[in-house]
């Protein structure tokens, strides 16, 4: 099986921009989660979806959204962009839940000026 | 405090050493993972334990419900285990995910 790829692999935008990043998960697979990595903050949680349902959000502002397409390939956006949010996007996909293994994409690096 | 913490923060071991890397969490959880990072960033995930012990080639994983900890282990380092290992769990019942701040772990031959 083909594994979880991210689009596209490196990106430069500048503060106030917005961006849209892509996540195909694992064939059959119908969990997707979404995680930030800084430096400073590590790896932090950002959100799950389940059958094009999001089931869980961490603690984020409003700038973060995601949704889930019912071929379970999921994007994220960030609206209005800051230098902070510069950090390498990952997802995440299993069959049901966070609760099983975890297979990760490469990530998309985004880089704010 | 962190949910999740571990320990230390960064190991150099010289290879063939045992390694022990341990991680200690306040959350009430359903199930516990071990992740590797090699530089570059891609993560792979090495255990995924909601009770006892699990072993695969010359890692072991442990995890005590009742204490809240868990360990990793690696038997006879190897310089190609030097990578960043994390250990992560998600909610009771909820699908979100704690991370800890990882290990850098430095093999030198």
């Amino acid at each position: 099986k083909a594994g979880v790829t991210q689009t596209p692999r490196y990106l430069i935008k500048t503060r106030g921009q917005q961006v849209t990043l892509s996540c195909s998960p694992i064939s059959g697979h119908r969990s997707v989660s979404w995680y930030q990595q800084t430096p400073g903050q590590g790896l932090q949680f950002l959100f799950e979806y389940f059958s094009e349902t999001q089931r869980n959000k961490g603690n984020f502002p409003g700038r973060f959204s995601g949704r889930q397409f019912s071929n379970s390939r999921s994007e994220m956006n960030v609206s209005t962009l800051e230098l902070g949010d510069s950090a390498l996007y990952l997802c995440a996909s299993s069959l049901q839940a966070t609760q099983e293994t975890q297979y990760f994409g490469p990530g998309t690096r985004l880089l704010v000026l | 405090k962190n949910e999740v913490e571990q320990s230390p923060q960064n190991l150099t071991a010289q290879e063939g050493e045992f390694i022990t890397i341990n991680c200690s969490y306040s959350v009430g959880i359903s199930a516990l993972h071990w992740l590797q990072q090699h530089p570059g960033g891609g993560i792979v995930s090495l255990f995924m334990l909601s009770s006892g012990k699990k072993k695969h080639g010359r890692l072991i994983a442990t995890i005590n419900i009742q204490e809240k900890h868990s360990s990793l282990h690696i038997t006879a380092s190897h310089p190609r285990d030097s990578a960043v290992y994390i250990c992560a769990a998600p909610g009771g019942g909820i699908n979100d995910m704690r991370f800890g701040a990882g290990t850098r772990l430095t093999v030198k031959p």
